[in-house]
């Protein structure tokens, strides 16, 4: 079983909609959570980053955790064409090395104009 | 914008032949760290390296070396390519915060 469970979509969704993209994770010593944001034949590139529980809000995004429910999520308020892309979930437990970041499979988001 | 750079972006190669794959950061970062992402899957590490003359195998097992002998400069090397190394390579660099990666735009690799 993977640590970290991301539905791969894609995820259609018309320009203007509310978009909610999760993942679960399985170990409970995760404190680190983050999402990435890659466009097509690039890298990634850090969107979200929180520590522990709780909202953290940047512009459009939202990012949730709920560490009871083993249960973090991004949601983009008015979606833009130009927030197509693939979406990963990354997570970090708080000790052990800056090596252990496990990455969620990803999924991939298509806002339709 | 993040200054990490890696060469070449796509490369086609026949089975056997040594090929390097370069990486350089210009923000003075200690940690650096080689990704291998295949489509739809998760990324893997297969090396990473907290600062110069120090690198560490990750947990995705690699053929590859890398070697760190100025803090700017990652490269990864394939002393003999295979179809089996066919992916997209992704370097990225870290400072003090965990999680907080910057990664390059990757290098295509596609082995005959």
């Amino acid at each position: 079983q993977k640590e970290v469970e991301q539905d791969p979509g894609p995820l259609s969704v018309p320009e203007g909609a509310i978009v909610s993209l999760n993942c679960t994770y399985s170990n409970s010593a995760f404190q680190y959570f983050m999402w990435y944001r890659q466009y097509s034949r690039k890298g990634p590139e850090l969107l979200m980053y929180t520590y522990s529980s709780g909202n953290k809000e940047d512009g459009r995004f939202t990012a949730q955790v709920d560490k009871s429910s083993k249960y973090i999520s991004l949601f983009i308020r008015d979606s833009q064409p130009s927030d197509s892309a693939t979406y990963l979930c990354a997570m970090l437990p708080s000790s052990g090395g800056y090596n252990k970041l496990i990455f969620g499979a990803g999924t991939r988001l298509a806002v339709h104009p | 914008e993040a200054d990490i750079y890696q060469t070449p972006r796509y490369l086609v190669i026949g089975t056997g032949k040594k090929i390097t794959l370069e990486c350089s950061q210009t923000m003075g970062h200690d940690k650096m760290y080689w990704y291998q992402q295949d489509p739809g899957m998760e990324l893997h590490l297969i090396h990473y390296s907290y600062g110069v003359n120090s690198t560490e195998k990750g947990d995705l097992s690699s053929e590859s070396t890398v070697s760190r002998i100025r803090t700017e400069h990652f490269p990864l090397t394939l002393e003999s390519a295979r179809p089996s190394h066919t992916s997209q390579y992704l370097c990225a660099s870290s400072l003090r915060e965990k999680g907080k990666l910057f990664f390059g735009s990757g290098t295509q690799l596609s082995v005959l």
